[in-house]
């Protein structure tokens, strides 16, 4: 199957700074990637869709302005969690489509101090 | 609108079989299988794109049936390695479009 990486897999941070999340597709081209968020024990949340070369579809809720996605090639996307709080704290993972199919990544853990 | 899931939780001895299902309140265009362990991604099981579609491999399969809104997933023989916790995720309009996941059923398979 394809594969989809995530970097980085852990981030620590402090209060009020910002965090990048990189997520590539290695062995195929995706023109849509999707950003999810996982609380603990709960399913997969959608956050928006990511659209190489056009703005990102937010999920009703989720504040675009704090969470910044940027699909600048057909093998990357990077969301940026801007401003981080305690409650951002997470495990984000990004998926990559490949005609029908969504392919994920490991996911980066997000823990905001 | 999430899709429902049942079980949530089932435990199994090996070799036992589990049918978990997922439901959903809108009209589905495909469902995808998931399986997560723990502390990790889900990983792709497979997709059935038409009603009464059904697909398999190893001893892990499912079915679609449109009109009833439903997906079955089976597992046979269970082994130590089935244990995660296993998602649904719909899709809703024709052509691709973005997955809702489901509640999940967490499946646990025991010596």
């Amino acid at each position: 199957g394809a594969v989809v990486s995530q970097h980085p897999s852990w981030v620590i941070c402090k209060s009020g700074t910002s965090v990048k999340i990189e997520c590539r597709s290695l062995d195929f081209q995706a023109t849509t990637m999707f950003w999810y968020r996982q609380f603990p024990k709960q399913s997969l949340m959608l956050m928006a869709t990511s659209n190489e070369g056009s703005k990102a579809t937010y999920e009703q809720g989720v504040e675009k302005d704090k969470f910044l996605i940027n699909h600048a090639s057909l093998t990357l996307s990077t969301l940026t969690v801007t401003s981080a709080h305690p409650e951002d704290s997470s495990f984000y993972i990004c998926s990559a489509r490949d005609w029908e199919t969504q392919y994920f990544g490991p996911g980066t853990r997000l823990l905001v101090l | 609108q999430q899709p429902v899931q049942s079980p949530q939780a089932v435990i199994l001895r090996e070799g036992e079989d589990a049918v978990i299902n997922c439901s959903s309140s809108k009209a589905l265009y495909s469902v995808h299988w998931y399986r997560q362990k723990h502390g990790e991604a889900p990983v792709f099981l497979m997709i059935l794109l038409k009603g009464g579609e059904q697909k398999g491999h190893d001893k892990i399969s499912a079915s679609f049936n449109e009109k009833k809104q439903q997906s079955s997933l089976y597992l046979t023989a269970s082994q130590l390695s089935y244990s995660g916790t296993y998602f649904c995720g719909t899709g809703y309009s024709g052509g691709y479009q973005k997955v809702t996941f489901g509640t999940g059923t967490k499946l646990q398979v025991i010596p």
